[in-house]
């Protein structure tokens, strides 16, 4: 069964204190591995889609790498106004798109 | 990249009665648009697909005849809770697919729904 799990459910961390956030997946034939932001009472906000394992891409002060197993986003140096939850979704070879559950960060000034 | 826009952001209705939602892409066609519902502190949930020209898909447990999705055109779908009732207030956001593959959901603001 095709399924997503977030590690962390919620991240604290200090301004400027890097860290990571973790996506694990279980999918047959994966075709994209997406990250999304979103803040309190808006639509997810499009970060990244990874297609295969070793790919890794950059925003800022985010970097999602990927895995045959798992995603990171890396948050470098973050700043208050990063936080927010973030989601990751997987869609397989049957086009359904799994969500995980999200991790909600929070960074403190 | 991709904006999709959502109309109402907040509406407050009585039970009863209906209330429509629109979704359009506002720099792209989508033949395909996606309509979720998001209680707090919860992941987002897929109601249906929403086709061009054809019937919308739902997802199992969704009520077709409660949630009236139709797609007008290219760049617009709407969702219309029918008779709603409170424990249909909800967060709705609609999506749309674009870019390499089709494979990418952008997303639109969503649209709060207080049913009284």
């Amino acid at each position: 069964e095709d399924q997503v799990t977030q590690s962390p459910e919620a991240l604290r961390l200090q301004e400027g204190e890097s860290s990571s956030l973790n996506c694990s997946y279980t999918v047959s034939g994966l075709r994209g591995l997406f990250w999304y932001r979103q803040d309190p009472g808006k639509g997810p906000e499009f970060l990244f889609t990874l297609y295969s394992a070793g790919e890794e891409k950059e925003k800022e002060r985010l970097k999602a790498t990927l895995t045959k197993k798992e995603s990171f986003l890396h948050i470098t140096a973050p700043k208050p106004e990063d936080s927010a939850t973030y989601l990751c979704a997987v869609r397989g070879s049957n086009y359904q798109l799994i969500w995980g559950a999200g991790t909600k960060l929070i960074i403190k000034p | 990249g991709a904006v999709v826009s959502q109309h109402p952001s907040w509406v407050i209705c009585k039970s009863g009665t209906s209330v429509k939602i629109e979704c359009r892409s506002l720099d792209f066609q989508a033949t395909t648009m996606f309509w979720y519902r998001q209680f707090p502190k919860q992941s987002l949930m897929l109601m249906a697909t929403s086709n061009e020209g054809s019937k919308a898909t739902y997802e199992q447990g969704v009520e077709k005849d409660k949630f009236l999705i139709n797609h007008a055109s290219l760049t617009l779908s709407t969702l219309t809770v029918t008779s709603a009732h409170p424990e249909d207030s909800s967060f709705y956001i609609c999506s749309a697919p674009t870019g390499q593959g089709q494979e990418t959901q952008y997303f639109g603001p969503g649209t709060r729904l207080l049913v009284l």
